[in-house]
């Protein structure tokens, strides 16, 4: 099973969005719902930010945003804030019956 | 509060074996899959294997399929990862996770494991 494919690094200003893609197959990301992102910081454990495409696990923050339109999927973070500065990943369930990441996306806030 | 401690990392050689323990807390353990998750120094996630809530169905990525063995004790809330066959690409933190193939909403620290010679 071939990761998911993420752009290496985005930027942003503090205040702006910024958009991160996650493209996979019909086989994983366009054939389920079971799209989830997480976001990690240097030498912490990865943390939940968007489950099941599109939905936010509760009290966490409304800036981060999930949607999929066929194969890829993509997590939107708005009101950039310094602390949003982290490594990102997305993952699918897929076809195999199997977890599939993506190869992480490093977000600089400028 | 949700707690996963991972335990059972170190050095070991190549083709050699490993056990790791997580202890759960602050939920019903018994209730939800579980998972292993692991990152190579300076790499990006990689997901190892799951197990459903009963331990009856386990889960595995084709990596290493055949050397490693996801198990659950329920009555000790505790997760396990048996590895065998060590090879210097297994090298990673491994961090176990709450959910199998879905989604993982909680996350012990991590305990690193070195394959070398």
């Amino acid at each position: 099973q071939s990761a998911l494919t993420q752009p290496a690094s985005v930027s942003g200003s503090p205040g702006q969005s910024i958009t991160i893609s996650c493209t996979g197959t019909s086989s994983d990301v366009g054939g389920y719902n079971y799209v989830s992102w997480y976001q990690q910081h240097p030498g912490k454990a990865p943390k939940l930010m968007i489950y099941d495409v599109s939905k936010r696990p509760s009290g966490d923050s409304n800036r981060f945003s999930g949607s999929k339109s066929g194969n890829t999927a993509s997590l939107t973070i708005s009101g950039l804030q310094a602390e949003d500065e982290a490594d990102y990943y997305c993952s699918s369930y897929t076809s195999s019956t199997t977890l599939v990441f993506g190869g992480g996306t490093k977000l600089t806030v400028l | 509060e949700v707690q996963l401690l991972d335990s059972g990392g170190g050095l070991v050689q190549p083709g050699g074996s490993l056990r790791l323990s997580c202890a759960a807390s602050g939920f019903t353990f018994a209730s939800y899959a579980m998972s292993w998750v692991r990152q190579a120094p300076g790499k990006g996630l990689e997901w190892v294997s799951g197990i459903g809530n009963s331990g009856s169905t386990t889960f595995y990525a084709d990596s290493v399929k055949g050397r490693f063995t996801i198990s659950r004790d329920n009555s000790k809330n505790t997760l396990y990862l048996q590895m065998n066959s060590l090879r210097a690409e297994d090298t990673a933190v491994y961090y176990c996770a709450k959910g199998a193939l879905q989604f993982h909403d909680y996350w012990g620290q991590g305990t690193l494991v070195t394959v070398s010679s």
